[in-house]
Formats: structure tokens, sequence, C-alpha cells
């Protein structure tokens, strides 16, 4: 059954540190995204990668880099938490060629404190 | 500007109600639509692509159609288990454009 894995589901976090999200996928797709989802505001795209060490910014880059060292992993930076970064991440992937859907993993519901 | 609106924000039916969910765009160059499930607390799960107008896809009591401005999700005699928000995503170009879902609830 092919995975996109989050490496956690919950985390609490204080203001200020530095959080990592971690995204591994293992369906060699060569096209990995992060979103957040809030309430209201549906899901928005903060980061994406169409390669190795390649990243594009998405609509809501501010505050946050990423990380893609590897083909199958790809990983959220928030640099310095705040509180408005409460929310759902969502981890995602396609293959080359984006005509399908997204795989998304199961999401982590990360808290500022 | 490209944009998906998804109708009703919220849906309650009691169980054997059938019902329809509604997904309109307003994207040039659309590439594909994808229909999603969500649970509670866990990330959307894949249910269909629909690629050109009138094309139609059907899984268990859930159908989707498309037309070249919206989309529908039918839901034919709905369980309780099929509680979940279902979420639209549209594929413009390389850009994927979401709704905010439909949540919908089934009253045994």
């Amino acid at each position: 059954d092919v995975k996109v894995t989050q490496s956690s589901r919950y985390l609490v976090k204080r203001t200020g540190e530095k959080v990592f999200l971690e995204c591994v996928q293992d369906m060699d797709h060569e096209n990995m995204f992060w979103y957040r989802q809030d309430p209201g505001l549906g899901l928005r795209l903060i980061y994406f990668s169409y390669d190795v060490k390649m990243k594009e910014k998405g609509d809501i880059p501010e505050g946050y880099s990423v990380s893609r060292e590897k083909k199958e992993r790809f990983s959220l930076i928030l640099e310095s938490a705040s509180t408005n970064q409460t929310s759902m991440y969502l981890c995602a992937s396609t293959p080359g060629g984006s005509y399908y859907g997204y795989t998304f993993g199961s999401g982590t519901r990360l808290t500022v404190v | 500007e490209d944009q998906v609106t998804q109708s009703p924000e919220a849906l309650r039916l009691q169980e054997g109600e059938s019902s329809s969910l509604n997904c309109s765009y307003t994207v040039s160059g659309l590439r594909g639509l994808f229909w999603y499930r969500q649970d509670p607390g866990k990330g959307p799960e894949f249910l269909f692509t629909l690629y050109s107008a009138g094309e139609e896809k059907e899984k268990e009591r859930l159908k989707a159609t498309l037309t070249k401005k919206e989309s529908f999700l039918h839901i034919t005699a709905p369980k309780p288990e099929d509680s979940a928000t279902y979420l639209c995503a549209v594929q413009a170009g390389n850009q994927f454009y979401f709704g905010t879902g439909t949540s919908l609830t089934v009253i045994p």
C-alpha cells in the first residue's frame, strides 16, 4: 500500500522554537507539496518541489522554508514558530506529469503556545 | 481570478436520503477535477478524477459528474459512515485550486 508518511500526528511547540515537519513518500513521486489547512480557509499551498534540491514558493511561504535532499523526503521548517502558525499541516505527492491527484499524508496538527 | 467554490458548506441528511454536493470552478485550461474525502483529524483521501465535460465516475454510493463549469458529487442512499468533509480540487496548468469543502453528516 503506497503511502505518504508524516512523522508526527500532533506537535506542541513554544513560540520562537524552530520546528521541523518531516514527510516521506514511498511511491517514487517527483512532486511533493506542503499545505496548511485552517477552518474556513481551506488548503493553502506553502511550498512545493518538482525535483530533488528544487523548491518553489507557494501562496503563503512567509515564515517557512523547506528542504528536499532526497527524492522521497520533503521537510517543512518553521524558522521561529508563532501562534498564527497553529494549524493542520498536510504533505502530498504526485507523480511527474501532474495529471494525477495528490496522495496526502495523514497530517500533523501543530499547536504553537 | 481562478476559483473553486463548494456548496453547501454543511449538509445533514437522514440515512437513505440521497443528495448532491456542488463544486463550481472558474479556471481556464482545466486539466483535471478531483474529489477527496476527509475524515476529522486526517489527511484527504482521493476519490475521483474527472478530466472532461460529460465524464462520470462511480464508487459505491458516490457518483461524480463534470460539466464545463461545475462538478457534482451525488450520494445515493447514504449511510452514517459516509459522514465526512468532501473536498473538490481543480488543476489548471501546474496549479491546484482547492475548495473549502462540504461537511456531510448522515444521521442514522
